[in-house]
């Protein structure tokens, strides 16, 4: 994920809101997600937006894309520990086959 | 979840050794990957399929060679197992080249 770059660590409170942000290169990219790695486990998808929109809301999460900036963030809301995890970024590519991932944000929820 | 396995869910094995991997899907889509996902690297792609019989390689390939003789299943094979392969290794699958993926729950591999 060289192109794709993530801050490494983020550390909340139980109950307040959490911003994971993420940074792509590449401006012919089509779809922008978020995973949720815990422990021992795969990736599970999250939520993913569409290049073309600006926002996407689900339940707790929020989804903000500044396509100009090649800026995304994930912000979830009441944030829980049982959000504690490794949160990953990907891009997709119309000119691709994969997902092009960031190195992940460790995200630590303290009581 | 979707239905996806791999097999082992881990293994052990010393350096020279041939290695197999299984991945099996019951979604039936069309295009499977392997990753492999080690420390400050995030995930990697080694190998994918867009079909049966039809793979290429990723960032990762060297080392690695991979088969898709059913749509079902999707296998990574290392021929000689390294040290540098120690990894825990990702299957992932999607309906669309560039939609969504969904991953199995991973294969930890040590190479001693």
């Amino acid at each position: 994920g060289e192109d794709v770059e993530q801050s490494l660590f983020l550390s909340v409170r139980e109950g307040d809101s959490s911003v994971i942000n993420c940074t792509y290169t590449d401006s012919s990219s089509t779809y922008l997600y978020w995973y949720k790695q815990e422990p021992g486990a795969g990736l599970q998808l999250l939520t993913y937006i569409f290049s073309n929109m600006d926002m996407k809301q689900d339940q707790r999460l929020t989804v903000l894309l500044n396509k100009k900036d090649k800026h995304l963030s994930l912000r979830i809301a009441d944030t829980q520990t049982g959000d504690s995890a490794i949160y990953f970024c990907a891009e997709s590519r119309d000119s691709g086959y994969a997902l092009n991932f960031g190195k992940g944000t460790s995200l630590l929820v303290t009581p | 979840d979707a239905g996806i396995t791999q097999s082992p869910r881990h293994k052990v094995t010393e350096t020279g050794t041939p290695v197999t991997l299984r991945c099996h899907q019951t979604e039936n889509h069309r295009y499977m990957y392997w990753y492999r996902q080690d420390p400050g690297h995030g995930l990697r792609l080694i190998h994918y399929s867009y079909g049966v019989k039809d793979t290429d390689k990723g960032e990762v390939s060297d080392g690695y060679s991979v088969s898709r003789s059913k749509t079902e299943d999707f296998l990574l094979t290392l021929e000689s197992a390294t040290s540098s392969q120690t990894s825990v290794y990702f299957c992932a699958i999607s309906p669309d080249r560039i939609g969504e993926q969904y991953f199995g729950p991973g294969t930890r591999l040590t190479v001693t």
